[in-house]
C-alpha cells in the first residue's frame, strides 16, 4: 500500500531564501506526481504535475523533480516571498488514477 | 472560464441526518473525484467518477455514495451523520481519466455533524 510522507510537518523561513520541501512514497509504481498549495480554509490549486516518465517540470520560481527510484520528489521555490506561504502538499497517483496524499508542509516566509 | 463550484459552502447538520453536497466542475471536464480532509486523517480519496459512472472507491462506508448526471455535475451522499464526518469535502474536476491530466480542485464545503 501506497504512503506518501513529507518532511518537514512544518518550515519558516525568512522572506528571499530559496527552500526545498521533500516528499518521499514507497511504492515506485506512480503514474505521476503532482504538487498543490492550500490557503487556510481554501481547496487546493495545482502547482506541478511530474508524469512517472519525466524527471522534473518547472514554473516560475517552481521546480518540481522526481526519482522514482528513490521514491522522491522535491520542490524546489526560489527567491521566496510572504505570498508563498501557504501548506504544500504532494499526491502520487497509482494504477487506479486515486492520488494518495501526504500530510503536507506548512510553509512561513518571513517578511 | 469558470472553476470547479461546490455548493453550499458551509453546512452544519446533526447527528443521524443526511447531506448532499454538489460539485459542479469546469465545462468540458468529465472526470469528478471527491475528497474528505480532516486534521488527523488528513487528504482521503472518497470515490471517482467519469461519464456517469463510479471508476474508483476510497475506503468509506456505505454511508458515502454519490452519483454524476449526464452534464457531469456530481452530487455525494452521506446518511446517518456521525460526529467523526465532519470536515472540509473538496471536489476535483479533470479533463478526461488518467495520468496526464491535472485536477482543478473546488473551494470546498465544510461540514460540522453537532
Amino acid at each position: 500500500k501506497q504512503e506518501v510522507t513529507q518532511i518537514p510537518a512544518a518550515l519558516s523561513v525568512p522572506e528571499g531564501e530559496n527552500l526545498v520541501l521533500n516528499c518521499s512514497f514507497t511504492d515506485s509504481a506512480i503514474y505521476n506526481l503532482q504538487w498543490f498549495r492550500q490557503d487556510p480554509g481554501k481547496g487546493l490549486t495545482s502547482l506541478l504535475l511530474i508524469q512517472s516518465s519525466q524527471r522534473e517540470q518547472t514554473s516560475g520560481r517552481l521546480n518540481a523533480s522526481l526519482d522514482k527510484s528513490s521514491g522522491r520528489s522535491t520542490l524546489y521555490i526560489a527567491a521566496s516571498q510572504p505570498g508563498d506561504s501557504a501548506t504544500y502538499l504532494c499526491a502520487s497517483m497509482d494504477s487506479n488514477y486515486q492520488l494518495i496524499w501526504g500530510a503536507g508542509t506548512k510553509l512561513i516566509i518571513k517578511p | 472560464k469558470a472553476g470547479v463550484t461546490q455548493t453550499p459552502r458551509y453546512l452544519i447538520k446533526t447527528r443521524g441526518q443526511q447531506v448532499t453536497l454538489s460539485c459542479s466542475p469546469i465545462s468540458g471536464h468529465r472526470s469528478v473525484s471527491w475528497y474528505q480532509q480532516t486534521p488527523g486523517q488528513g487528504l482521503q480519496f472518497l470515490f471517482e467518477y467519469f461519464s456517469e459512472t463510479q471508476r474508483n472507491k476510497g475506503n468509506f462506508p456505505g454511508r458515502f455514495s454519490g452519483r454524476q448526471f449526464s452534464n457531469s455535475r456530481s452530487e455525494m451522499n452521506v446518511s446517518t451523520l456521525e460526529l467523526g464526518d465532519s470536515a472540509l469535502y473538496l471536489c476535483a474536476s479533470s479533463l478526461v481519466r488518467g495520468p496526464g491530466t491535472e485536477a482543478f480542485f473546488g473551494q470546498g464545503t465544510r461540514l460540522t455533524v453537532v
